[in-house]
């Protein structure tokens, strides 16, 4: 049962457009959100995260975007880099529990 | 402050061996968790330990063991390896704090291939 989804194997973007990467979740109870960036041969890295109480958190050119009722989140990346070309991940959480994983997005950011 | 790090980091077994990986987390950090990641399944979730008890399971089999020392150090152990087994292991380690979110630090993973 896939508690977390990313429907969205890749995705593809020019540099300097908008990158937006989804993520739905079907356990209501989830309290925390986060995304993480994962480049290949290193671990994930924490990029952002969300509490339920809010439904946007924003650091730099990244913003997370929380729509409870529809239980969706998204990450908006503006511009995109080159460098932000990695697999991204979304992970829930509920009352400081463990971290439940999407399957990830592999970003490409041409130029 | 060191990362958290993993050995080994790349890992050959036969099918019906037995491995063992370790993790040894950032300086301070009590908590360890361990995720198994597969093209397609993402990181899944496989045990948590804090001060050398298993938190948290996920479900995985019995196969799949764990441990934490009291230096927080932790090992994961597969006993009876399956082709399926092939995958990333990657450890997180975090602090962590009462009633709070704790950011989770990973490592680099080890890679395990299974022949």
């Amino acid at each position: 049962d896939q508690q977390v989804k990313q429907n969205s194997p890749s995705l593809s973007v020019q540099e300097g457009r908008i990158s937006i990467l989804n993520c739905d979740y079907t356990n209501s109870m989830f309290d925390y959100f986060l995304w993480y960036k994962k480049y290949p041969a290193e671990g994930p890295t924490f990029l952002i995260s969300i509490s339920s109480i809010k439904d946007k958190n924003e650091d730099g050119r990244f913003t997370v975007f929380l729509n409870k009722s529809a239980k969706h989140l998204s990450l908006h990346i503006v511009p995109s880099q080159p460098g932000d070309s990695a697999v991204y991940f979304c992970a829930a959480s509920r009352n400081t529990d463990k971290l439940i994983f999407g399957t990830g997005t592999r970003l490409q950011v041409f130029p | 402050k060191a990362g958290v790090t993993q050995t080994p980091r790349y890992l050959i077994k036969t099918r019906g061996q037995q491995v063992t990986l370790s993790c040894s987390p950032i300086s301070g950090h009590r908590s360890v968790s361990w995720y198994q990641q597969t093209p397609g399944q993402g990181l899944q979730f496989l045990f948590e330990y804090f001060s050398e008890t298993q938190r948290n399971k996920g479900n995985f089999p019995g196969r799949f063991s764990g441990r934490q020392f009291s230096n927080s150090r932790s090992e994961m152990n597969v006993s009876t390896l399956e082709l399926g087994d092939s995958a990333l292991y990657l450890c997180a380690s975090s602090l962590p704090v009462q009633n709070s979110y704790n950011e989770q630090f990973f490592g680099p993973g080890t890679r395990l291939t299974v022949l």
